[in-house]
């Protein structure tokens, strides 16, 4: 089957750094997926690696390593508004694309 | 610049009644179109995808129903609400990136659903 783990909940304090992440046990892996999403919301994209290694945006940095089915998001100087779920979603390829979501980590900013 | 358009934004039912939720596409054409559904505190569960008018998947076996009439058009139903229905209901259309074939997923403000 298909399995994606996240850590239920984070808390941070605001400019930290927090690593967030996430295993998975999938076939047909095509991409990992790192979305934000704040209460009552949609979900925001924010990065996409289908390589090994680190990609860099701005605050944020995601890790990919395929051999270990390994992720990590990672958010630098932390804000207040950074408190938002992070969900890690696997892209697969079975005939047709489709994601499947992990349950999401609830990241609590403190000041 | 493409959009996604979902209403209800919120929506209280009874059990037993029907529902019908709308999502419509603008900016582009044959888009790759999603049903999820997130309980309170849970992650998201895809329900139907489509890849083209007329072709629906279903992921999960349950008393909902898909459609898709037009091209940039998905409907989502049920003849019959159950309680277990309740939930955040997220339309969500996908571009394919050829660059490094992967695809890229953008979902709806979605439709928060209470069956009472």
């Amino acid at each position: 089957g298909q399995n994606i783990d996240q850590p239920t909940e984070m808390t941070a304090t605001e400019g930290a750094i927090v690593q967030i992440n996430c295993t998975y046990q999938t076939s047909g892996f095509n991409g990992l997926f790192w979305y934000q999403q704040h209460a009552g919301e949609a979900p925001t994209f924010l990065s996409y690696n289908v390589l090994d290694g680190l990609e860099e945006k701005g605050r944020f940095s995601s890790f990919l390593s395929r051999s270990k089915g390994y992720s990590y998001l990672l958010l630098k100087e932390l804000q207040m508004k950074d408190s938002a779920s992070y969900l890690c979603a696997v892209s697969l390829y079975t005939g047709g694309f489709k994601t499947i979501f992990g349950a999401g980590t609830r990241l609590f900013v403190k000041a | 610049s493409q959009t996604i358009h979902q209403w209800p934004a919120t929506l209280v039912q009874p059990v037993g009644s029907p529902l019908s939720l709308e999502c419509t596409v603008e900016g582009t054409s044959n888009p790759n179109l999603y049903w999820y559904r997130q309980a309170a505190g849970r992650g998201l569960q895809l329900l139907f995808y489509s890849v083209g008018i007329g072709q629906i998947s279903s992921e999960v076996p349950q008393n909902l129903s898909a459609s898709r009439p037009q091209d940039r058009q998905f409907i989502l139903s049920s003849k019959k609400l159950l309680l277990s229905d309740s939930g955040f209901y997220l339309c969500a259309w996908s571009v394919i990136i050829w660059e490094i074939p992967h695809y890229e997923q953008y979902f709806g403000p979605g439709t928060r659903l209470t069956v009472t």
